[in-house]
């Protein structure tokens, strides 16, 4: 059971190449969420897919976009990479609430460090 | 939307001492608080969460207490240990029930031998 696992680990781009960020879950949750965090700003929510087949902008989308492959995998573009993405880049999962019930713990993957020159 | 509040931004302890953190939101929606612990160059980690039913909940030395009229929650870290030392972040659920998480900006947490 490997939880949350994101690949890859690193990457250095240049600016103005693309990418995407791979994620996937075992745990059958139907919420996957992409996070970005930059020294002294915590977690900020970049997208997510709150089930299969939905996907919607968090707080900060600028220059990215996502895509739910199905229940498990949960991918992040980046078109055209800047130097202000160079950011640690989480994903993470969990199951949804029933509606008018409490939201669920959310589990990370290990990150991917991105470096954009 | 909602807004998490998280102070101090450092702090440091003597081993054995106790360390609290404190968080404030905007939103009188939010029905669950938790809190990850980071440790450098690793993923946050669940460590104790509570929801708006309860007043407070308790881990063996990690306790969270909620006060839903003030809109703030703390996390009190009793006997800290040195293998405490990380960063500890605070997070609030967003209105909509989507199950989004609005995080505060973290408390670095230095245990000192």
């Amino acid at each position: 059971n490997a939880g949350v696992t994101q690949t890859p680990k690193f990457q250095v781009l240049k600016t103005g190449q693309s990418m995407t960020l791979q994620c996937a879950q075992d745990m059958n949750h139907n919420s996957m969420y992409w996070y970005r965090q930059d020294p002294g700003m915590g977690l900020r929510l970049i997208y997510y897919s709150a089930s299969e087949g939905t996907t919607d902008k968090g707080e900060v989308p600028n220059g990215y976009n996502v895509s739910r492959l199905n229940k498990r995998e949960f991918s992040l573009r980046l078109e055209s990479a800047a130097p202000s993405q160079t950011s640690v880049y989480f994903c993470a999962s969990s199951s949804l609430p029933a509606r008018g019930r409490f939201n669920q713990p959310q589990h990370f993957g290990d990150g991917t460090r991105l470096s954009i020159l | 939307g909602e807004n998490v509040e998280q102070h101090p931004s450092t702090l440091s302890v003597q081993e054995g001492d106790s360390a609290v953190i404190k968080c404030t939101y905007s939103d009188s929606a939010s029905n669950y608080f938790p809190w990850y612990k980071q440790e450098l160059g690793k993923r946050p980690q669940l460590i104790i969460d509570i929801r708006s039913n309860v007043g407070e909940k308790k881990d063996q030395r990690i306790a969270v207490t909620l006060n839903k009229t003030a809109k703030h929650f703390s996390l009190h870290i009793t006997e800290t240990q040195p293998e405490d030392s990380a960063v500890y972040f605070c997070a609030a659920s967003a209105g909509g029930s989507q199950g989004n998480l609005i995080f505060g900006k973290g408390t670095k947490l230095s245990v000192k031998p």
